[in-house]
């Protein structure tokens, strides 16, 4: 069966600082892969998304992801975090073309320190 | 663009009372998810519309949840009787034509049910 993990249930970062957050997924073949956000009380919103192709994508509000095939990961990177940046993060799979049931990972919550 | 509308923002009630939740979705878009979110998890899918037919309810506890779109526009989630574990946030979501996986999904800001 797919699955998706996020390793890290909690993670701070500084304002300014770098930002990794792990997503890794079983599944037999290339999926489809996508990041969301979540701020407090809001609904998830769509970061960024891998179909094919390059295998660095960049999305919205400066962050990126690279699909790693030989390591089934997804991570999420940002150059430099921003306090605004401050939520809950869900990596999601979709097993293929025809298919349309997300498989979300259980989030990654980051705090942002003044 | 106007985003998926959800109403009401949060609800209370108490165990073995119904409840519903409202959902409009972005206009134009034909495909309409409920999802469950409990705390601390991933939304987990309920039920998918394709205008308005139910295509997936295959995830729906069909013994006290039901769901419908009778237009093919808003929906409507219920819950008849609640019990304390359906405490949770229910999230909408929408896509164009159809759930084709290059239409990412669209999610409201959904509904926090707390049951007391």
């Amino acid at each position: 069966a797919q699955s998706v993990t996020q390793p890290d249930i909690h993670i701070t970062v500084s304002e300014g600082a770098s930002l990794e957050l792990r997503c890794n997924y079983s599944y037999g073949a290339t999926p489809y892969l996508f990041w969301y956000v979540q701020s407090p009380g809001q609904g998830l919103q769509l970061l960024l998304k891998y179909f094919s192709g390059d295998t660095l994508v960049q999305g919205i509000k400066g962050f990126e992801a690279e699909f790693k095939r030989s390591q089934s990961s997804f991570n999420l990177r940002k150059p430099s975090v921003h306090w605004s940046d401050a939520a809950e993060y869900f990596c999601a799979v979709a097993p293929g073309v025809g298919t349309y049931k997300y498989i979300f990972g259980t989030g990654t919550r980051l705090k942002v320190l003044a | 663009e106007a985003g998926v509308v959800q109403s009401p923002r949060y609800k209370i009630i108490e165990k073995k009372q119904p409840v519903a939740f409202w959902c409009n979705p972005i206009s134009g878009h034909n495909t309409l998810y409920w999802y469950l979110q409990n705390l601390g998890q991933g939304p987990e899918l309920l039920i998918r519309y394709e205008n308005e037919e139910a295509v997936d309810d295959s995830q729906l506890p069909k013994d006290r949840f039901s769901a419908e779109r009778l237009k093919g526009v808003d929906s409507t989630l219920k819950i008849q009787p609640a019990e304390l574990g359906d405490s949770a946030v229910y999230l909408c979501a929408s896509s164009a034509q159809g759930a084709l996986i290059n239409q990412p999904q669209h999610f409201g800001d959904g509904t926090r049910l707390s049951i007391l």
